[in-house]
């Protein structure tokens, strides 16, 4: 799997956007974007995942490049909730005619600190 | 309810004790995965599993064994523990290459 690149920390005002950035430049076509948020030390939660269009579910809106090699995960009304470790992530998938899904690399993540 | 369950979920040990950490998810998923998280570091894969009696190595396996004999099961095994693998621990389990579903957490110390 191809290895993803994301700013440290980032700061975002209450109610404000906050969008995350994530580098993947090494994609390969049948490779996912998938994003997942850590809240303290419990377990990554799943937010969003796309293929190459742009995606939008209750938690988020994720937009990727036309080359796919860079994508943006927007939280639109950012809450002192939402202040977490994102971690974005490529992985190819079964779906998409992919077989190399097993190994995984997390990186360190961006902090994202939402104040008031 | 879906789920990934660990246990324990806290767990303080000496070096060289062998101990085990268990992993089991209800969702039927064929690939189970376990990682380490130390500060600064992010999450580190250990070993994974894309199927029963299939496993392989993640970036940092030295020191832990696993096992999938069953579709639900995959223990996380330290046969002789050292202060080095102190960490907080995840397992997590998927349907092929979907979506990741993580369990709580074990937070390992050793003495």
């Amino acid at each position: 799997d191809a290895k993803t690149t994301q700013p440290t920390s980032m700061d975002c005002a209450e109610g404000r956007a906050a969008n995350l950035p994530c580098n993947h430049s090494t994609i390969s076509g049948n490779e996912y974007v998938y994003w997942y948020r850590q809240i303290h030390s419990q377990g990554p939660q799943y937010i969003i995942h796309g293929l190459k269009n742009n995606e939008t579910n209750e938690m988020a809106s994720l937009i990727i490049t036309e080359d796919r090699k860079s994508s943006t995960l927007i939280l639109p009304h950012a809450t002192l909730r939402d202040t977490a470790v994102y971690y974005c992530i490529v992985r190819s998938n079964r779906g998409a005619g992919g077989t190399s899904y097993g190994k995984l690399t997390f990186g360190q993540g961006t902090i994202l600190t939402v104040h008031p | 309810e879906a789920q990934v369950t660990q246990n324990p979920r806290y767990l303080i040990t000496v070096t060289g004790k062998k101990l085990t950490v268990t992993c089991s998810q209800n969702m039927n998923h064929e690939y189970m995965s376990w990682y380490r998280q130390d500060p600064g570091l992010g999450l580190r894969q250990i070993y994974y599993s894309m199927n029963v009696e299939v496993t392989d190595k993640g970036d940092v396996p030295e020191g832990y064994k696993v096992s999938r004999k069953e579709k639900r099961n995959f223990p996380l095994i330290l046969e002789s523990p050292s202060p080095n693998q102190t960490s907080l621990y995840f397992c997590a389990s998927s349907l092929f290459g979907g979506e990741l579903f993580f369990g709580e957490g074990s937070r390992l110390t050793v003495l």
